[in-house]
């Protein structure tokens, strides 16, 4: 299994700002995830982040809106960038080493704007 | 494309059984169990894969038909830390993408 940390765990935000939020890893894994879930929803893919390469974005998603970094193995970070009100949400990341392994989660971060 | 779950929502007794079903439009190449306690991370179930091989959680079974593209987790002698909410995850070519979800709650 993977342990996995994520920071910011909550934060809330004016709208038009940005937030960065962390995903640290304690082993090597190949594919790394983004998800974000809604009050009461199920988990919605925005984008699958491989080391080396950009990430590639769900539909509904664009880079602009939510930059991904994977610099190495173990971290990505995944940024929401011009901020409303729409965007508050939990953002999870994931681990795997192939999409049909087992995934882990990392705790989430719940953002709230303003 | 999203696989819709049903029911969408479960309440049970303590020992009773339920059964929760995810069926997908789309050809499947594995279907992932998951359970989300409010508040909590997702947690990892159990995998189904084509041509009958599963892993995961030893107290809790499933199945998965290819050919109708569903799939089914049966929890059996419920307890109360079987509630929360269930995920089915259905795999296409690099990604898993997650069901509608259904709550279940346990109760004494």
């Amino acid at each position: 299994s993977a342990v996995i940390s994520q920071k910011p765990s909550r934060d809330i935000c004016q709208r038009g700002t940005s937030l960065t939020i962390q995903c640290q890893v304690d082993s090597q894994v190949t594919m790394m995830f983004w998800y974000r879930q809604q009050p009461g929803q199920s988990l919605t893919l925005i984008a699958t982040a491989n080391q080396g390469s950009e990430a590639t974005y769900e539909s509904g998603f664009v880079i602009d809106k939510f930059p991904i970094s994977r610099p190495n193995l173990t971290f990505s970070t995944l940024t929401v960038s011009n901020m409303s009100p729409e965007d508050s949400s939990i953002y999870l990341c994931s681990v795997g080493r192939r999409a049909r392994d087992t995934q882990y989660f990392g705790p989430g971060t719940r953002l709230t704007v303003l | 494309q999203q696989p819709v779950q049903s029911p969408q929502a479960v309440i049970l007794r303590e020992g009773e059984d339920a059964v929760i079903n995810c069926s997908s439009s789309k050809a499947l190449y594995s279907v992932h169990w998951y359970r989300q306690k409010h508040g909590e991370a997702p947690v990892f179930l159990m995998i189904l894969l084509k041509g009958g091989e599963q892993k995961g959680h030893e107290k809790i079974s499933a199945s998965f038909n290819e050919k109708k593209q569903q799939s089914s987790l049966y929890l059996t002698a419920s307890q109360l830390s079987y509630s929360g909410t269930y995920f089915c995850g259905t795999e296409i070519p690099d990604k898993l993408i997650f069901g509608t979800g259904t709550r279940l709650q346990v109760f004494p």
